[in-house]
């Protein structure tokens, strides 16, 4: 059974850049059948889409956060990257990862909390 | 952006009651949505998808319904660890796609 985890720092500064890493196990990121998303829940609110990446490097991000996302793939390691740039307080909140099977998020990393404070 | 909206916010139910959660799209989705359970503490768990099949390992006492731009998830005899939070996410322009605000479900 394929699990996901999330890892990266917890604390991150204003205005720097927020890096988090899935990795991915019982099974293989380069599959042809899944998309590689990423997901906020911020103090308060619900869930927020950021954006997805294939094992081929295809990204797809939200609108309101295309301007400040990036993301990766790494075949070799068996995961995938989020870097999310000039983060401010409201950036704040639970980021996962998951994996994603013709627009359904079947799987899910456990989170992380990701806190933005100098 | 497809807008996903939720009713109600809230309900309060006993144990052992049905209930309807609500999910209506801003444009037509056809069948493309799915739902997912939140326990507190818990990453989001998928419940159903392509509007009305359950995933893998889901009691049937959940079951989804609706097509274009209403969409419901009904749980037919609420068990304590049912209790939490469902979203309805939309998928028909993937892989871009848009979640509702959440019903909590709570004990009444």
């Amino acid at each position: 059974q394929m699990q996901l985890q999330e890892s990266g720092p917890g604390l991150v500064k204003p205005s720097e850049t927020l890096s988090l890493t899935c990795n991915v196990s019982g099974g293989s990121i380069n599959s042809d059948s899944y998309y590689w998303g990423w997901i906020r829940q911020t103090p308060g609110k619900g869930l927020e889409w950021i954006g997805a990446i294939y094992h081929t490097g295809d990204t797809h991000f939200s609108p309101s956060l295309s301007s400040r996302v990036t993301m990766s793939v790494d075949g070799s390691k068996n995961h995938f990257s989020l870097n999310l740039h000039s983060v401010t307080a409201a950036d704040t909140g639970v980021y996962y990862c998951a994996r994603f099977y013709g627009g359904s998020g079947w799987g899910w990393g456990q989170g992380t909390l990701v806190t933005v404070s100098s | 952006e497809i807008v996903m909206t939720q009713s109600p916010a809230t309900l309060s139910v006993s144990p052992g009651e049905g209930v309807t959660l609500s999910c209506r799209a801003s444009q037509s989705v056809n069948v493309n949505v799915v739902w997912y359970q939140q326990r507190p503490g818990q990453a989001p768990r998928l419940l159903v998808y392509g509007a009305s099949i359950r995933a893998t390992g889901i009691p049937d006492r959940f079951s989804g319904s609706g097509s274009g731009t209403e969409f419901t998830l009904t749980i037919s005899s609420l068990q304590s660890e049912d209790f939490g939070i469902y979203y309805c996410q939309q998928y028909t322009n993937w892989p871009a796609l848009t979640f509702g605000g959440g019903t909590k479900v709570e004990i009444k």
